[in-house]
């Protein structure tokens, strides 16, 4: 099974900074790799697959980058509305795995 | 639109079984792999199982093999989810997901509350 490990675990930051995630696989997964956004009582989102592909509706803000086992979620100017938890999967290999988590916090 | 309606969930003791549903509309269920993930309280995300299309290839967590079943029944557009043996820590709403396809966004469920408890 791969491990995904994910840093920071929080990320205390202002509306209109940058913020930098990272996702870290304990093996190769190409560039099979997601990112999700969610919000407390809600489903998770789908904001970045293939590594670095926005899916359908996310804004521009949203980058991803990577490949093999070092991945990337940038969000180049906080909304207030980023504000979430963001978790990265692997989709390379089944069983399929999520990563920890990082929160991105209001500083 | 996609829809995703799970039931089954509810407060079962520890060592007990529960079989969670998902019925699935407004697309071609029979053509794409669905999988669980699962949220305990408070916690992450965590995959717990996916099957095929057909349903002949199917995988688990390494928290939940031999203890859980995945399957589908493709003539209902139904999946599902045996739970055996269950423990305190399978406590979490579980969530079928749809993967999506090349104009189908993802889709998730509402989910349902599995609460395992003496």
């Amino acid at each position: 099974e791969i491990v995904l490990t994910q840093s920071p675990a929080t990320l205390s930051l202002s509306p209109g900074e940058r913020a930098t995630l990272s996702c870290r696989a304990s093996q190769s997964v190409s560039s099979y790799l997601a990112w999700y956004q969610q919000k407390p009582g809600q489903t998770p989102r789908l904001l970045i697959y293939d590594a670095s592909n926005r899916a359908t509706g996310i804004p521009a803000r949203f980058s991803g980058s990577g490949s093999g086992t070092d991945f990337t979620l940038t969000i180049s100017s906080l909304e207030p509305e980023d504000f979430a938890v963001y978790y990265c999967q692997q989709r390379t290999s089944w069983p399929l795995s999520f990563g920890g988590g990082t929160k991105v916090e209001i500083k | 639109e996609v829809q995703l309606l799970e039931s089954g969930g509810g407060l079962v003791q520890p060592g007990g079984s529960l079989r969670l549903s998902c019925a699935a509309s407004g697309f071609t269920f029979s053509t794409y792999a669905m999988t669980w993930v699962r949220q305990a309280p408070g916690k992450g995300l965590e995959w717990v199982s996916g099957i095929s299309d057909g349903g002949t290839r199917t995988y688990y967590a390494d928290s939940v093999k031999g203890r859980f079943t995945i399957s589908r029944d493709n003539s209902k557009n139904t999946l599902y989810l045996h739970m055996n043996s269950l423990r305190a820590e399978d406590t979490a709403v579980y969530c079928c997901v749809f993967p999506g396809g090349a104009t189908i966004p993802e889709s998730w469920g509402q989910g349902t509350l599995v609460t395992v408890s003496s």
